[in-house]
């Protein structure tokens, strides 16, 4: 049973450019949650998925930032027009049930 | 507002020392803490606590809370350099939606 998988595990982008995170969850995992971590911060959280519903974004920045957990595949984390400032390291975590979570092993976001 | 604090933000320590996290929270509708080990990726599962009182072991690392006093701390006994990492500590508020981190603690173990 693998576990939570993120990929790329590194993504280099150029300012305007879009990112695109990808996150599979454990198997009969529903839950996905979004946390980023910038240097020398500890995580925030970002966003609470479960199938094709957005339960909670209370983390997410208003612009550019959008999440998507489709029926089938994985979820999307998805940056628009990316700034220097949006480098940092995106973790995603997956549950069975609300809390008790696993995590992945992240994507390194740097914006040239 | 809700929050998290660790401390101290680092710490450096010679192998076989004895080494304490603290992490204070002051949080709405608690319902459990959580102790993360972070190398140089994901964040690992350390230990929940709910209840006061009662430690947690594994090994050399153990952990406890008070919830009056609302903290928690990690000990880690005999520490060796594969102890090296930020140690998170996240509070579960019971909105099922997120955990709320501190910045974590940076351990150095020096051979």
């Amino acid at each position: 049973n693998a576990g939570v998988m993120q990929n790329p595990r590194h993504l280099v982008r150029r300012r305007g450019q879009e990112a695109r995170l990808r996150c599979s969850p454990m198997k009969g995992h529903s839950h996905v949650y979004w946390y980023r971590q910038l240097p020398e911060e500890g995580l925030k959280f970002m966003v609470y998925l479960q199938k094709e519903n957005i339960i909670d974004e209370s983390g997410m920045p208003k612009e550019r930032f959008s999440a998507e957990f489709p029926k089938e595949g994985p979820s999307i984390l998805r940056i628009q027009q990316v700034v220097r400032g949006d480098s940092a390291a995106y973790f995603c975590a997956s549950s069975r049930q609300a809390g008790g979570y696993t995590f992945g092993s992240g994507t390194r976001l740097t914006v040239v | 507002e809700d929050k998290v604090v660790q401390s101290p933000l680092s710490l450096v320590v010679h192998e076989g020392d004895t080494v304490t996290l603290n992490c204070s929270y002051e949080v709405t509708n608690f319902r459990s803490l959580l102790w993360y080990k972070q190398e140089k990726k994901a964040p690992t599962f350390l230990f929940m606590l709910t209840s006061s009182g009662i430690e947690k072991k594994s090994g050399r690392l153990s952990s406890i809370l008070d919830k009056k006093e609302l903290f928690s701390i990690l000990n880690i006994t005999a520490t060796q350099t594969g102890d090296s990492a930020v140690y998170l500590c996240a509070v579960d508020m019971n909105t099922g939606n997120q955990f709320y981190f501190g910045t974590g603690t940076s351990l150095t173990v020096i051979p």
